[in-house]
């Protein structure tokens, strides 16, 4: 069965410290992650995913995610946290099952605070 | 950009009434998605919809059902809404199953009293 495991709830962090949200996964096959940032009352924001290739992901809002095959993690980490930062962090692991080819499976999320 | 509408971001119902949540999307996407999200337990999914008139059970289709007669829309229906079944239910779209990324709307908030 696909799963992914967020094992902390909350992770806080001073403006200007780095942060790592953390994102462990169980696929059977190669994964496609994801991860996903909500702030709040709106919907979730594509960050940035991982398919095939470098390990080290960058994207959206100078994040970036590594890929650790041996660990079967996907943390999310960026090395100097803003305020604005501060929001609900969703991991994802991509299906590879017969006819639920391509849905997602989320975590249960992180909540980062950054403060001033 | 991608556009994913919800029409309705906060709706207040009674127990035992039938509740009707649209989702329309404007770029031709294939594939949509209705989501609940509670605090602590993450997204799970309710249904999806791979095309038109095509629909496929998640992990928590009690008590729901959707509807696909456009490609543009999936409607979620609850057809007698429980209390609970308040939640945050966010829909969303994405254009191909390889690339897996999902574009969401943003959320409607069921209250049921």
């Amino acid at each position: 069965a696909q799963s992914v495991a967020q094992p902390e709830d909350q992770v806080n962090v001073a403006e200007g410290n780095p942060l790592t949200v953390k994102c462990t996964y169980s696929v059977s096959g190669n994964p496609y992650l994801f991860w996903y940032v909500q702030y709040p009352n709106r919907g979730l924001q594509f960050l940035l995913k991982y398919i095939t290739g470098d390990n080290l992901v960058k994207g959206s809002y100078g994040f970036e995610a590594e890929f650790n095959k041996s660990q079967t993690s996907f943390h999310l980490k960026k090395p100097s946290a803003l305020v604005s930062d501060s929001a609900l962090y969703f991991c994802a692991v991509r299906d590879y099952r017969g006819s639920t080819l391509g849905r997602l499976y989320f975590g249960r999320g992180t909540q980062l605070t950054v403060w001033p | 950009d991608v556009k994913v509408t919800q029409s309705s971001r906060y709706l207040v119902k009674r127990t035992g009434e039938k509740v009707f949540l649209e989702c329309v999307q404007d770029m031709d996407h294939e594939n949509m998605f209705w989501y609940r999200q509670d605090p602590g337990l993450g997204l799970r999914l309710i249904y999806f919809s791979y095309d038109v008139k095509m629909k496929e059970k998640g992990d928590i289709p009690e008590g729901y059902s959707v509807s696909r007669e456009k490609k543009e829309r999936f409607s979620l229906i609850l057809e007698s809404a429980s209390t609970n079944q308040t939640s945050m239910y966010l829909c969303a779209s994405s254009p191909s199953l390889n690339t897996g990324e999902l574009f969401f709307g943003e959320g409607s908030r069921l209250t049921v009293l």
